[in-house]
């Protein structure tokens, strides 16, 4: 998975709980993304960096937040979870001047 | 902001025919069209890409074909195997300055031996 680890794999939390899951890349990509799947909406992006401490919302982010302060790391977080946000997070990564992204594994996050 | 429609949302195909998949984009200003593959359990792999510069690309078995004029890319299959077997994601991006990809929903592809 070209050099990116999600933390944790899978999460089972409740409803109203922060929760933060990590993206960590060996990679040195500028450009960094948190995506999530939900059956019959594909991925859609919800945040996304193009370089530390720089970040900007995608097409679904109300309810979440994301920090980076290092190259290698991308946190997303909810602050307080709710059963709409069960799902399956995805990071991705891609390099300057570069459109291809590659994928993590996933995290799956079921909120109860 | 971009749209991407993918048709259809399940295909099976008997082992060893072709099978063709077939995603429209909303925005004219797209230019970078991906395809990834994933399979059960895992992230999302990029299989092959087209710029828009580009009509036609192929790698082995796998071909993207682009109409700017109509807004539509398609994704070919030939001489299908068990393992061809996934769901399949087309995107489309604006490129440099953005990245960001905006997917369609998904094709499950089912390759029966």
């Amino acid at each position: 998975d070209a050099g990116i680890t999600q933390s944790p794999r899978h999460k089972v939390t409740e409803t109203g709980t922060p929760v933060t899951l990590r993206c960590h890349q060996t990679e040195n990509h500028r450009y960094m993304y948190w995506y999530r799947q939900d059956p019959g909406h594909g991925l859609r992006l919800i945040h996304y960096s193009y370089g530390v401490k720089d970040t900007d919302k995608g097409e679904v982010s109300d309810g979440y937040s994301v920090s980076r302060s290092k190259t290698e790391d991308f946190l997303l977080t909810l602050e307080s979870a709710t059963s709409s946000q069960t799902s399956v997070y995805f990071c991705a990564i891609s390099e300057e001047g570069k459109n291809i992204q590659y994928f993590g594994a996933g995290t799956r996050l079921s909120v109860l | 902001g971009e749209n991407v429609e993918q048709h259809p949302s399940t295909l099976s195909v008997q082992e060893g025919d072709s099978a063709v998949i077939k995603c429209t984009y909303s925005d004219s200003a797209s230019n970078y069209f991906p395809w990834y593959k994933q399979e059960l359990g895992k992230g999302p792999q990029l299989i092959i890409d087209i710029r828009s510069n580009v009509g036609e690309k192929k790698d082995q078995r796998i071909a993207v074909t682009l109409n700017k004029t109509a807004k539509h890319f398609s994704l070919h299959i030939t001489e299908t195997q068990p393992e061809d077997s996934a769901v399949y994601f087309c995107a489309a991006s604006k490129g440099a300055g953005s990245y960001q990809l905006t997917f369609g929903k998904g094709t499950k592809l089912s390759v029966i031996p």
